[in-house]
């Protein structure tokens, strides 16, 4: 069975830090890519960041770019997202995801196929 | 950035009905686009990748269509537990930056 595990959230000020980690069973780790998405309260899915299956491949939203830097240990099956100089906007429940294959390879990406509970972070002084 | 734009925002229905959701792509993401369920208290659940192909598990009454910039999700028979907030994605770009509509709420009419 697939889980995902997130925790290393909390309330934190503003312009300060906070490292989130998802922990991961289940699966061949390292055979997938994952990201990160962020739901702000009463609000819709927000992507933060995505990282391929050996970390060769990055992304994360304009609105992180620059602040945040996600990261993966596969010896660990583990996913991690530091997060820098925080701002009340960065407010939401963060969840950590699986990227599944394609419906004719796995060489493509296709759509997020599971899901972490989440762990929510509060940004306020 | 590709901007995803879902149309209507809420949508009442009755159980029964046959319902569309639509999703719009500022720019192509050719058939690169996912469907999500999300009910209140959990976590979004994929309905549908690849424009077309349902997820494991999910009902067939759950279809998908469109490529390109136009995208629509149709439910054939609405069940009660159907009512919940749908997100349609794409996942087009790599490096990834990717993006969600605003989403459609089903409520019941």
């Amino acid at each position: 069975e697939v889980v995902l595990v997130e925790s290393g959230g909390g309330l934190v000020q503003p312009g300060r830090s906070l490292r989130l980690s998802c922990a991961a069973s289940g699966f061949t780790f390292d055979d997938y890519a994952m990201h990160w998405v962020r739901q702000a309260p009463g609000k819709g899915l927000e992507w933060v960041s995505g990282i391929s299956w050996k970390s060769g491949s990055i992304g994360y939203a304009d609105s992180v770019k620059g602040r945040f830097t996600i990261s993966r240990d596969n010896a660990k099956n583990s996913l991690y997202l530091q997060m820098n100089s925080l701002r009340t906007e960065d407010m939401a429940l963060y969840y950590c995801v699986r990227q599944g294959c394609s419906s004719t390879s796995c060489r493509r990406p296709g759509g997020f196929d599971y899901w972490g509970q989440g762990t929510l972070v509060t940004v306020s002084s | 950035e590709i901007v995803m734009t879902q149309s209507p925002a809420t949508l009442s229905v009755s159980p029964g009905e046959r319902v569309t959701l639509s999703c719009r792509a500022s720019q192509s993401v050719s058939s690169n686009l996912a469907w999500y369920q999300q009910k209140p208290g959990q976590a979004p659940r994929l309905l549908i990748y690849d424009s077309s192909t349902r997820a494991t598990g999910i009902p067939a009454r759950f279809s998908g269509s469109g490529s390109g910039t136009e995208f629509t999700l149709t439910i054939s028979s609405l069940q009660f537990e159907d009512f919940a907030v749908y997100y349609c994605q794409q996942y087009q770009t790599w490096p990834p930056l990717y993006t969600f509509g605003q989403g459609t709420k089903l409520e019941i009419k």
